[in-house]
């Protein structure tokens, strides 16, 4: 039990383009989801967390209008990165919580390239 | 501020060489300590949950432990599966359900 997917598993795209990643828990029902990037040989960074039916919380630093998220459903979040820069080259990884939930299930994580 | 730290930040040992990974951990209010594995270009994956001091559990070759201030994490006759990255997290002390991670611990087995 307590799988999450996120698709797709690898993405590459060119500059000033926008990508969506999508975060699914396929065998629960997830109040709150959690986006993460990390970068090679460095530990997971939050970047927001979301609620099913409301704003996503964004932690310092990370640019709401960049990185927009949107949790319409208990199985469904989506990470879009707007307009993406070589920058924004990282994995990508979400992580899925029920309500009352004691853990964190992760997904396999998003490589994203931007050239 | 709430903050975790992992030692060492990387461990090489030989097949059947037992050995215990550090966590160590200041949080105001521990609502849970998290043991993650995450091998390369993957999603970590859960191990165990640990809330209260004395607590122990255990997985196949991982034991592990918890005290006021740390976490072991002891890996007993590992084998070269065990390699991976070994993460530690502890969830915020406030109403947000955020985990807090440490930098991990890169553990590398060999036959």
């Amino acid at each position: 039990g307590a799988v999450v997917s996120q698709h797709p598993s690898r993405v590459i795209c060119k500059s000033g383009t926008s990508v969506k990643i999508e975060c699914r828990s396929l065998d629960f029902q997830a109040t709150t989801m959690f986006w993460y990037r990390q970068f090679p040989k460095q530990s997971l960074m939050l970047m927001a967390t979301s609620n099913e039916g409301s704003k996503a919380t964004y932690e310092q630093g990370v640019e709401k209008d960049k990185f927009l998220i949107n949790h319409a459903s208990l199985t469904l979040s989506t990470l879009t990165v707007t307009s993406a820069h070589p920058e924004d080259s990282s994995f990508y990884i979400c992580s899925a919580g029920t309500s009352g939930w004691e853990t964190q299930y992760f997904g396999p994580g998003t490589r994203l390239l931007v050239l | 501020e709430d903050q975790v730290t992992q030692s060492p930040e990387a461990l090489r040992l030989q097949e059947g060489e037992s050995s215990s990974l550090n966590c160590s951990y200041t949080v105001s209010g521990l609502r849970g300590l998290f043991w993650y594995r995450q091998d390369p270009g993957k999603g970590p994956e859960f191990l165990f949950t640990l809330y209260s001091a004395g607590e122990e559990k255990e997985k196949e070759r991982l034991k592990a432990t918890l005290t006021k201030k740390e976490s072991f994490l002891h890996i007993t006759a590992p084998k070269p599966e065990d390699s991976a990255t070994y993460l530690c997290a502890v969830r915020d002390g406030g109403a947000t359900n955020k985990l807090i991670f440490g930098t991990g611990t890169l553990l590398a087995v060999q036959p």
